[in-house]
């Protein structure tokens, strides 16, 4: 089984609002990853968690705020976000973060968009 | 920096076609290249390689990757309509665990 769940598949938030995005993974997976894809780019890469703490930033607006509660999951808490913001979000699991265990599989993506 | 760069960008094909999709990269500490195809939604794992000279194969879909040149190739024969996506090449490498994607090829196949 390489499933990852992410939820909700599709998110239509205000610029005052707060809400969370959530994945889960159960392959035992020891590092995850979150994604943002604009329309015909690749994913660029958000956060990495390996064995539950936060390993990579990629200099990240604070408005998104990433939380990884037990090793299945992650979520990525929003506030105050811009227009900008709306994308498809990605989350991904690989077995951990490190050489030869690079492939990543990656949650179908919640749809967000930001009125 | 590192970076992945694929060419072509867009392709459009005839089923029953032959393609080549190529990746070419300039990353630090290379670990490993991976094949990603990605239709609506999300990207979905096709191959992974890490030694040069050994073809991957899976069905109608083999992938090779040549470490002293910098590049891979992915190569679909007798292609079929639900070939159409885009496929996305990423390297491992570097100091950290990030994947540097390219931007991906756009393949089109017509009936």
């Amino acid at each position: 089984d390489t499933e990852v769940t992410q939820t909700p598949k599709h998110l239509v938030m205000g610029m005052t609002n707060k809400k969370s995005l959530k994945c889960e993974q159960h392959m035992g997976h020891r590092a995850m990853y979150w994604y943002k894809q604009k329309a015909k780019k690749p994913p660029e890469l958000m956060f990495v968690y390996s064995y539950e703490k936060l390993s990579i930033n990629e200099s990240v607006p604070s408005r998104f705020s990433p939380e990884c509660p037990n090793s299945s999951l992650l979520n990525l808490h929003l506030h105050a976000l811009q227009p900008e913001d709306s994308a498809l979000y990605l989350c991904a699991s690989s077995q951990e973060a490190g050489p030869g265990t690079d492939t990543q599989y990656f949650g179908p993506g919640t749809r967000l968009t930001v009125l | 920096e590192d970076k992945v760069v694929q060419s072509p960008l867009s392709l459009v094909v005839h089923e029953g076609d032959t393609v080549t999709l190529n990746c070419s990269y300039e990353v630090t500490n290379f670990r490993s290249l991976l094949w990603y195809k990605q239709e609506k939604k999300a990207p979905t794992f096709l191959f992974m390689l890490t030694s040069s000279g050994i073809e991957k194969k899976s069905g109608r879909l083999s992938s090779i990757l040549d470490k002293k040149e910098l590049f891979s190739i992915l190569n679909i024969t007798a292609t079929q309509t639900g070939d159409s996506a885009v496929y996305l090449c990423a390297v491992g490498g570097g100091s950290n665990y990030k994947l540097t994607f390219g931007k991906g090829t756009l393949l089109t196949v017509n009936p």
